[in-house]
């Protein structure tokens, strides 16, 4: 069974620009989660989809949004982008209910921003 | 708030027991998780305690919890080089077992 996948896996835009990452899914799990992980805040929630819809949502500004399609894939998008930036973007599949909600993570988007 | 706090390093020698320790604030989580993650990889899954559980063993590892306390532990025996990485300590707060609060991360050296 193929693992999650990110894409790319590294990238380089300067501040102001916009930034839209991709994550397949393991098939078959319908959520799709996202963390930011910084050397100084660690790993962070920023949101989570299921069935297309978003579910939780972390405590980030507007700037980061994201999506879902119905074949499960999700896109996340940060707009403006700042220097604070910076960071590896993680997904993590899951099915998405019931049991004990195991995170299957893709090997992340390393996004720098100059 | 919510919060989980780890210790951030730990060094041991090869064959000896390694004790990952972590503390949560939430006490409605429901599953407690032990995630492990290389250098220049994402995290993968090492193991998980339901919050009704006091101890949970799988091969190398134990997971002990004292949810009065709410403190969670991880235990790996025989801690070989192959085990240094970075051990985090997540908790959820939703019956979904998503949106997880992690600790910083607890790096393990090993050496030979």
């Amino acid at each position: 069974k193929a693992g999650v996948t990110q894409t790319p896996r590294y990238l380089i835009k300067t501040r102001g620009q916009q930034v839209t990452l991709s994550c397949s899914p393991i098939s078959g799990h319908r959520s799709v989660s996202w963390y930011q992980q910084t050397p100084g805040q660690g790993l962070q929630f920023l949101f989570e989809y299921f069935s297309e819809t978003q579910r939780n949502k972390g405590n980030f500004p507007g700037r980061f949004s994201g999506r879902q399609f119905s074949n499960s894939r999700s896109e996340m998008n940060v707009s403006t982008l700042e220097l604070g930036d910076s960071a590896l973007y993680l997904c993590a599949s899951s099915p998405g209910q019931g049991g004990a909600g195991e995170l299957f993570f893709g090997e992340g988007s390393r996004l720098t921003v100059l | 708030g919510e919060d989980v706090e780890q210790s951030l390093f730990l060094s041991v020698r090869e064959g000896d027991s390694s004790v990952i320790n972590c503390t949560y604030t939430d006490s409605s989580s429901t599953y407690l998780y032990w995630y492990k993650q290389e250098p220049g990889a994402g995290l993968q899954l090492l193991t998980y305690i339901f919050s009704n559980m006091d101890m949970k063993q799988d091969q190398r590892l134990t997971v002990l919890l004292n949810k009065k306390d709410k403190h969670l532990s991880l235990r790996i025996a025989d801690t070989q080089t192959g085990d240094s990485a970075i051990y985090f300590c997540a908790e959820s707060p939703n019956q979904a077992g998503t949106a997880l609060i992690f600790g910083k991360g607890t790096t393990l050296s090993v050496s030979s």
